[in-house]
């Protein structure tokens, strides 16, 4: 059972665009909620997160908007650049006791930024 | 610079036999996390330590074995029983009660011949 659903596979946009990237879950206890992003052959790296007591959260670039209600989050990325091209991964999270936390990965959107 | 090393980068195993990837962390991190990444798949938790001497399974346990004698290190076997084991391994750290944001290694890629 996917409890974090990432249905688009891959995305293309042109350079200087938007790109928009989703996310589902279907546990209600998550309360965290974060994206990756990842190269070939490396290791993820965090990109940015939010709780679920707030709907919106900017960094750059980068904003993340989260809908409770509709179980859904996305990751807008404007302007976008070749350089972002990657793939990227939601994940969720909620406190499991004794400060334990273990994040459920959702399966991944290859983002291809085209110049 | 703190960070997270993995080693092998690659490795080869033949079939029957037991391998150990390496983790090292030097972040002072308590909580460490071993994930593996098939092509088109999400990652999936293997084990995950909270904290020395104690480990937890996580979602697709069965054929690995950890330990976690010292903090800085959480070594992965892949053992014979393992049906599968030709993937991406990636080890992670977190702080103890981070909410999620883990620092991953670079990976290393089993393949079992």
């Amino acid at each position: 059972d996917q409890q974090v659903k990432q249905n688009s596979p891959s995305l293309s946009v042109q350079e200087g665009r938007i790109s928009i990237l989703n996310c589902d879950y279907t546990n209600s206890m998550f309360d965290y909620f974060l994206w990756y992003k990842k190269y070939p052959a490396e290791g993820p790296t965090f990109l940015i997160s939010i709780s679920s007591i707030k709907d919106k959260n900017e960094d750059g670039r980068f904003t993340v908007f989260l809908n409770k209600s509709a179980k859904h989050l996305s990751l807008h990325i404007v302007p976008s650049q070749p350089g972002d091209s990657a793939v990227y991964f939601c994940a969720a999270s909620y406190g499991r006791g004794a400060g334990s936390y273990q994040l459920t990965f959702g399966k991944g959107t290859k983002l291809s930024v085209i110049p | 610079d703190g960070g997270i090393t993995q080693s092998p980068k690659y490795l080869f195993r033949k079939e029957g036999q037991n391998v150990t990837l390496s983790c090292e962390q030097n972040l002072n991190h308590d909580a460490m996390y071993w994930y593996r990444q098939d092509p088109g798949q999400g990652l999936r938790l293997i084990y995950y330590s909270q904290i020395v001497n104690d480990f937890q399974k996580g979602d697709i346990a069965e054929g690995y074995s950890v330990s976690r004698e010292k903090k800085e290190s959480f070594p992965l076997t892949v053992t014979s029983a393992q049906k599968n084991p030709t993937a991406f391994y990636l080890c992670a750290s977190s702080i103890r009660g981070s909410a999620g944001e883990l620092f991953f290694g670079e990976g290393s890629r089993l393949t079992v011949l």
